[in-house]
């Protein structure tokens, strides 16, 4: 079955800018989404398509993906952006929906 | 606005079965496949299924069949997801999502969740 590579953790300081990866086999030729879950809360949608964001999603969000990496950027990160990220593909060869294991975003 | 509110959290002992629901609003409920993901304490996402409210077909993970059966009531736009010969590590939140397909044939992607139903398997 397909699988996704993410970090487990990535620390970023107020205001700079927070990049997390998600890895899996020619995964450019997927199309990647993105969540954030905040503890306790349902994983909203932050990124589609890869680097489409849906409205009211801040544009300090953005995601880019080729070759074997995917990856989210978090631009002038704020408290508030503290949470665990998902990426999300579909595998057509097992017609399955595949998440990664999550990054949890630390804001220092 | 749309939204999906889901019913209220479990305990269940092993071996019984639990049936969480899901109910939607503020769209046309026939018109979006539904989604069933699960969350173990302090893990990730895991995907379980789908269903088509319209025609009530399915589709379920490897992991889960023989197990997990979701159904659907359009006349109170209801989605549900019953798993069935619970063990522990079955205790999760368990979330119905929505997904968007806008180009037909491709995969779309899970734009509305629900809050989550906490299930604990417990004797």
């Amino acid at each position: 079955s397909y699988v996704l590579t993410q970090p487990p953790s990535v620390s970023v300081a107020p205001g700079q800018t927070a990049t997390i990866t998600c890895g899996g086999s020619n995964i450019g030729s997927k199309s990647v989404h993105w969540f954030q879950q905040k503890a306790g809360q349902a994983p909203v949608l932050v990124v589609y398509d890869d680097s489409d964001r849906p409205s009211g999603i801040p544009e300090r969000f953005s995601g880019s993906n080729s070759g074997n990496t995917a990856t989210l950027t978090i631009s002038r990160v704020e408290a508030g952006d503290e949470a665990d990220y998902y990426c999300q593909v579909w595998d057509s060869s097992s017609d399955h929906w595949v998440f990664g294991d999550g990054t949890k975003l630390t804001v220092l | 606005q749309v939204q999906l509110v889901q019913s209220e959290a479990e305990v269940k002992k092993p071996g019984a079965s639990v049936k969480v629901s899901c109910k939607a609003s503020g769209y046309t409920f026939t018109d979006y496949n539904l989604h069933w993901v699960r969350q173990a304490p302090g893990q990730g996402l895991e995907w379980m299924g789908w269903i088509n409210p319209h025609s009530g077909g399915t589709y379920y993970a490897q992991k889960f069949r023989g197990r997990v059966t979701m159904t659907g009531d359009t006349s109170i736009s209801t989605a549900y997801m019953e798993l069935s010969r619970l063990r522990s590590d079955d205790t999760a939140v368990y979330f119905c999502a929505r997904i968007v397909v806008v180009v037909p044939e491709t995969p779309g992607w899970f734009d509305t969740w629900g809050q989550g139903t906490l299930v604990t398997v417990s004797s």
